[in-house]
């Protein structure tokens, strides 16, 4: 039981490029969710969803997109990167929204 | 607005010797308190969940507890395993989906 898994674990960008994280999980999970972690910072939730095919804006979704297309997956996307989005890229999901969510081990991003 | 403080930032111990962390929060009614530890590197690994003040979980060397105000993670006779940095975090009634977490305490256990 993989639990969730997020690929890649560490990803260097020049500025302007693109990219995709992948969130994977094998709960069977409703709830998804991408959040973002800085020095000095609490966990800041990006963007979520509430089940296949749904997505929405979390606390600082500027900059991002992502999908949903399948239940066990979560896409983030950064269209075109910019130093500020250097941070440590967590996915979590949960049974329900007032169940614990369960994270990821991160993916590393540095954005020259 | 939700607020979470958690003290102090950073808390040294000796193995052995008993402490507690804090959290303490401002939510527009709770629907629920969370307790998490992430060691360097790894996400977030969840502890426990308290839903009501006076209720408290316990887990091997660790025990929360929750008033209306603040919650707080006794950690009784530590061991150098037990280092980690704690994350507290709050979902607010109305909100089926926002955790508003605290910065977090770093936790060193010295043997």
């Amino acid at each position: 039981n993989a639990g969730v898994t997020q690929t890649p674990k560490f990803r260097v960008l020049k500025t302007g490029q693109s990219m995709t994280l992948l969130c994977a999980q094998d709960m069977n999970h409703e709830y998804m969710y991408w959040y973002r972690q800085d020095p000095g910072m609490g966990l800041r939730l990006i963007h979520y969803s509430v089940g296949e095919g749904t997505t929405a804006k979390g606390e600082v979704p500027d900059g991002y997109n992502v999908s949903r297309l399948k239940k066990q997956n979560f896409l983030l996307g950064l269209e075109s990167a910019a130093p500020s989005q250097t941070s440590v890229y967590f996915c979590a999901s949960s049974y329900h929204t007032n169940q614990p969510q369960h994270f990821g081990d991160g993916t590393r991003l540095s954005i020259l | 607005e939700d607020q979470v403080t958690q003290s102090p930032e950073a808390l040294r111990l000796q193995e052995g010797e008993s402490s507690s962390l804090n959290c303490s929060y401002t939510v527009s009614g709770l629907r629920g308190l969370f307790w998490y530890r992430q060691d360097p590197g790894k996400g977030p690994e969840f502890l426990f969940t308290l839903y009501s003040a006076g209720e408290e979980k316990e887990k091997e060397r660790l025990k929360a507890t929750l008033t209306k105000k603040e919650s707080f993670l006794h950690i009784t006779a530590p061991k150098p395993e037990d280092s980690a940095t704690y994350l507290c975090a709050v979902q607010a009634r109305g909100s089926n989906y926002k955790l508003t977490f605290g910065k977090g305490t770093l936790l060193t256990v010295n043997p």
